[in-house]
């Protein structure tokens, strides 16, 4: 069964500054997707950004980017010039790429705080 | 679109009593799946189905009932509720995956359950 670690339960930055959000996941498939989701006091789950594991090119979407490390089975996230509607839980999810195994495996979160 | 909700949003129960939280989609998704969430542990898979009719047991099964009848609805059922089922549930859908893409799963906006 897969696993996915978060090691760090809270994180603070200073508004405008740069942070990053560790994750490491154990598995035996060489084929998967990673995720980082976003989860505000609104409690709604938003998705920030996918890594596909095939492809060695670290993702981006705007001031989120990844540092995807197949073989260290690690796969962070760097959030950019910070802003304080960033302040949410953050979590790492681990998805097979076998059909029919569509299933999210989640990290327990990072609480991010932005101080002003 | 009204994409993935969920009712009721709150709700309180008294140990024993049943009742079902409702989950419906309007993106025609075959893939549909049930979580909790609780304090410290991420996001854990209750059911999930793969289309009408299928219906399989995640990570935390016991104590729900799930039924697929129809593309739109799955509806999750504590058939005598437990004050250990206390938690926040996010009903999720989703295309199935292809060979070559993993579809987004979109999330509900949550109903927290209290059971005294």
């Amino acid at each position: 069964a897969q696993t996915v670690t978060q090691s760090q339960p809270e994180m603070s930055v200073q508004e405008a500054e740069t942070v990053t959000l560790s994750c490491t996941y154990d598995t035996s498939e060489s084929d998967y997707y990673l995720f980082w989701y976003k989860q505000p006091p609104s409690r709604q789950m938003i998705l920030v950004i996918r890594q596909e594991a095939y492809k060695q090119q670290n993702a981006t979407e705007n001031r989120f980017s990844v540092n995807f490390q197949k073989a260290a089975k690690s796969f962070s996230l760097k959030i950019s010039d910070s802003q304080l509607g960033d302040a949410a839980m953050y979590f790492c999810a681990y998805r097979s790429a076998n059909f029919g195994n569509e299933k999210l495996t989640f990290g327990t979160g990072t609480r991010l705080t932005i101080i002003p | 679109n009204a994409g993935v909700t969920q009712t009721p949003k709150f709700q309180v129960l008294k140990t024993g009593q049943s009742m079902t939280l409702q989950c419906a989609q309007d993106m025609n998704h075959e893939y549909m799946s049930w979580y909790r969430q609780d304090p410290g542990m991420g996001l854990r898979l209750i059911h999930y189905s793969v289309g009408a009719g299928i219906t399989d047991q995640g990570e935390v099964p016991n104590g729900y009932n799930v039924s697929r009848s129809t593309t739109e609805d799955f509806p999750l059922r504590l058939l005598s509720a437990a004050p250990s089922q206390t938690s926040v549930y996010f009903c999720a859908s989703s295309y199935l995956q292809t060979v070559t893409a993993s579809h987004e799963q979109y999330f509900g906006p949550g109903t927290r359950l209290t059971v005294t």
